[in-house]
């Protein structure tokens, strides 16, 4: 079947810190790979996606690379700020049909200051 | 546009009661999508429509649970007979038929069964 695999929360960063929150898949076909954030009290937001292989998203600093040969979509920022206390979820979807999507069980982020 | 809307916020209901839910996707997306969340994990697929056809449901969609889309516009959940394992985050969604679009999110509807 199709997983998404997440590392165990929470994280809990200092202001400035480097971030990388591990996400890693399993797919029967070709997915598209996302990551969205969700702030407290607030729905789901898109922050990044790649849909092939050696893709690059990147978007508010933060970046993630599609690693077919590692099925591994992990995300990164070099410099985190307190903004960016949140949940975190890794998500795929696969070309055509539905393109229903399917999401690790997240990562919550605390970054104090 | 102000994006995807969901109505009510948030619902109280005692177990055995009908509840239903309303999405206000974004105009020009075609497709809109049901997920539900529970406490400490990620959204798990419901159900979704392409424009008003309902082309998928997931198992996690028991017989109490239906969906509508009329019209291809707004759309509504209806629980019948809530149990307290209902009690979730209702999230809606709206994308484009189109690889990779990604989707946008409303803020959800949490439904509390007492």
């Amino acid at each position: 079947g199709n997983s998404v695999t997440q590392m165990e929360g929470p994280v809990t960063l200092s202001e400035e810190a480097f971030l990388t929150i591990n996400c890693t898949y399993t797919a029967t076909g070709y997915p598209s790979l996302f990551w969205y954030v969700q702030y407290p009290g607030e729905g789901l937001q898109l922050l990044l996606k790649a849909t092939k292989a050696d893709d690059k998203g990147s978007n508010k600093g933060f970046e993630a690379t599609y690693r077919k040969e590692t099925t591994s979509f992990h995300l990164e920022k070099g410099s985190v700020q307190v903004s960016d206390s949140a949940v975190y979820f890794c998500a795929l979807s696969l070309l055509g049909g539905s393109e229903k999507l399917v999401f690790g069980k997240g990562t919550k982020l605390t970054v104090n200051p | 546009d102000t994006g995807v809307s969901q109505n009510p916020r948030h619902k109280i209901t005692k177990r055995g009661q009908n509840v239903t839910f309303r999405c206000d996707p974004i105009s020009e997306h075609n497709r809109l999508y049901w997920y539900r969340q529970t406490l400490g994990q990620g959204p798990e697929f419901l159900t979704y429509f392409q424009n008003e056809a309902q082309l998928e449901k997931s198992r996690l969609l028991s017989d109490r649970f239906s969906a509508e889309r009329p019209k291809g516009s707004f759309s509504t959940l209806e629980i019948q007979r809530t149990e307290q394992g209902d009690s979730a985050m209702y999230l809606c969604a709206s994308s484009l038929a189109m690889v990779g679009y990604g989707y946008t999110f409303g803020s959800g509807t949490r439904l509390t069964v007492v």
